[in-house]
């Protein structure tokens, strides 16, 4: 079955302690992303990959970072994490065709709060 | 800044009846437009998407676009309670980058 996994689904945590949230793939997908979702502000762009080794910051980076080391795998990290990144998060992946682009595929989502 | 814009809602028609969902977006050079649903909580769910002006029509989902004035609505035919849920609009502008809107919740009254 096609998917993007994520994992954990859920997370409470305190400030400052490192964590990450792993997103992979089965779709031999070249594009990747993160985004969160909060309240009132929609979907918000973290980082995307274009494929491995190649990343780039998306609409609201600070505070987060990523690597792209196998195509399948795109691991969202937060060094210190802090309250104001609570938040449900979600990775998503897509194919890369010539002609139009394909939609994208989204993972179940990973709630995280911080205290 | 790339805009997607949505009316936030909620819009809320009668079982049966047909939804009009509405998105506008600011960057003239936009190639591919998506139509998401998402239910509270959970992930985003692809229901349409189109790239050519005109039509599109699946089911009782009608997309449509018009490029020249920036405009891409969803139609929902025969609307269920089941509809009910929160619409986003997304905007291919580069590639493989998505703008959302913030989404229009809609209430399908039995």
């Amino acid at each position: 079955e096609a998917q993007v996994t994520q994992n954990p689904r859920y997370l409470i945590t305190v400030t400052g302690k490192k964590l990450t949230v792993t997103c992979s793939q089965n779709m031999n997908h070249e594009y990747m992303s993160w985004y969160r979702q909060d309240p009132g502000l929609g979907l918000r762009q973290i980082y995307y990959s274009m494929n491995v080794e190649v990343t780039d910051k998306g609409d609201v980076p600070e505070g987060y970072k990523v690597s792209r080391k196998e195509k399948r795998n795109f691991p969202l990290i937060l060094e210190s994490p802090s309250p104001n990144q609570t938040s449900l998060y979600f990775c998503a992946s897509s194919s890369r065709r010539q002609g139009a682009e394909q939609p994208q595929h989204f993972g179940d989502g990973t709630r995280l709060s911080i205290l | 800044q790339k805009e997607v814009e949505q009316n936030s809602g909620p819009l809320s028609v009668p079982e049966g009846a047909i939804a009009s969902l509405n998105c506008t977006y600011s960057d003239r050079g936009s190639q591919s437009f998506f139509w998401y649903r998402q239910y509270s909580g959970k992930s985003p769910e692809l229901i349409m998407f189109i790239y050519s002006n005109g039509d599109k029509e699946d089911g009782r989902f009608t997309a449509q676009l018009n490029k020249a004035s920036q405009y891409v609505s969803l139609l929902i035919r025969d609307s269920q309670p089941s509809d009910s849920a929160t619409y986003l609009c997304a905007v291919n502008w580069a590639g493989y980058a998505l703008n959302f809107g913030k989404g229009t919740s809609l209430l399908v009254t039995p």
